[in-house]
């Protein structure tokens, strides 16, 4: 099945600096990209995704670019804000056979944004 | 609209011991989804109920399972608990068979102990 590999784990950067999550994966069919951010204590909750016909995506801070040649795909937040501090979690799926139906996740990445 | 909710939010058992999680998905959405959060292990994916069938399984054991009700809902068991059992368990919901913006509901804490 596909693998999807997140890094760093851990990310501080001060206010206003921008931040970069980076993540890898394995099933060169996988062709739908969400990121999720989930705050303490809540629901994870979709904030921007990218499906494979597409190079880049952006939605006012929040970019996402995919390389399908190199099979990697990152998270870009510009102007960061104290409130952007959360776990934000790469997913990827081919979304068929045997794959249906679900989404293989990284293992997140905890951002702490300074004030 | 109301969004995905779950219950109850927390749950203390004992190793051995049957639990039930139960899922309300969005109206409209007819498939769920269950996931098993661990500390550090990211989410892994546990179930798939689409119109009532089960469409898919994660690699987990055959003591997690689970049901769809004719109104979508959908409940998850877990017998014979052990202690790695303890996690944050996530239920998602979505357009018939579509992974495009699952949303997830608030979860259900489990401790084993």
């Amino acid at each position: 099945g596909e693998n999807v590999e997140q890094h760093p784990s851990t990310l501080s950067v001060q206010e206003g600096d921008s931040a970069v999550i980076k993540c890898t994966y394995s099933d060169s069919a996988s062709n739908y990209f969400p990121w999720y951010k989930q705050e303490l204590g809540k629901r994870p909750q979709l904030i921007i995704d990218i499906r494979s016909n597409v190079g880049e995506k952006k939605d006012q801070r929040i970019a996402v670019t995919l390389n399908k040649t190199a099979k990697h795909f990152s998270l870009h937040i510009t102007e960061t804000q104290p409130e952007d501090s959360a776990v934000y979690f790469c997913a990827a799926t081919p979304w068929r056979g045997s794959t249906l139906g679900r989404l293989y996740f990284g293992r997140g990445t905890q951002l702490t944004v300074w004030p | 609209e109301a969004g995905v909710t779950q219950s109850p939010t927390h749950l203390i058992k004992t190793r051995g011991q049957q639990v039930t999680l139960r899922c309300s998905p969005i109206s409209g959405h007819t498939s769920v989804y269950w996931y098993q959060q661990a500390l550090g292990l990211g989410l892994q994916f546990l179930l798939w109920y689409d119109e009532g069938e089960e469409r898919n399984r994660g690699n987990f054991p055959p003591r997690f399972s689970g049901r769809q009700f004719p109104n979508y809902s959908s409940e998850l068991n877990v017998n014979a608990l052990e202690l790695e059992d303890s996690a944050l368990y996530l239920c998602a919901s979505s357009l018939a068979g579509r992974g495009y913006g699952y949303t997830f509901g608030s979860g259900t804490r489990l401790t084993v102990v």
